[in-house]
């Protein structure tokens, strides 16, 4: 199916375990995001790629690990996963010089 | 201050009527979208403006540039309209989005 999709949709994992969130795009955009959204923080941009091997930090960048060798996967890995990195993320794409974007429907992550 | 700033946090109504979210930003945009999200759900965009104004059903989204101030209104509210909306603004190279906090909107039956 055409759009944005992440997975998996929950996943619980333990202190100290790696995990790693997917995120895939059917369109070829060239842009595309990984927040987090926290209550009382609202969604906080955590990594960025302009294009596939390109990537940037954003506001909340520590304790997470980006690779795009894809232009239509961008995967968020938490090498060491914490408890402050329960959150809910949520993947977006935008075409290069667009302004409109696209959400995934998010990764709820429990680290226990 | 967060550069966008969205106004009430939370907001009831009863079914049926008519509700103005706010929202102001202190930067230079590109553009400003009004997304909406309902619980556990994901994120929809509902509007993407750089000027005036759009409709779309009983939504309406008005911005004005000068005053760096956005309005999402929803006419003849209905308790399916419940959910957090939020505001999101590109801004500089437009390479990223700034969030406004979000309202939660309850409409009772």
């Amino acid at each position: 199916d055409a759009g944005i999709t992440q997975s998996p949709r929950y996943k619980i994992t333990e202190t100290g375990r790696q995990v790693t969130l997917m995120c895939h795009q059917t369109w070829s955009h060239s842009y595309m995001f990984w927040y987090r959204q926290d209550l009382g923080h609202g969604l906080r941009l955590i990594y960025y790629s302009a294009a596939a091997d390109i990537t940037d930090k954003g506001e909340v960048p520590d304790g997470y690990v980006v690779s795009r060798s894809k232009t239509e996967n961008f995967p968020l890995t938490l090498e060491s996963a914490t408890r402050s990195q329960t959150s809910v993320y949520f993947c977006a794409s935008k075409v290069g010089g667009g302004t409109e974007a696209f959400f995934g429907q998010g990764t709820r992550l429990t680290v226990v | 201050k967060n550069e966008v700033e969205q106004s009430p946090q939370n907001l009831t109504a009863q079914e049926g009527e008519f509700i103005t979210i706010n929202c102001s930003y202190s930067v230079g945009i590109s553009a400003l979208h009004w997304l909406q999200q309902h619980p556990g759900g994901g994120i929809v965009s509902l509007f993407m403006l750089s000027s005036g104004k759009k409709k779309h059903g009983r939504l309406i989204a008005t911005i004005n540039i000068q005053e760096k101030h956005s309005s999402l209104h929803i006419t003849a509210s209905h308790p399916r309209d419940s959910a957090v909306y939020i505001c999101a603004v590109f801004s500089g190279s437009a390479r990223q989005l700034t969030f406004g906090s979000g309202t939660q909107l309850t409409v009772l039956p």
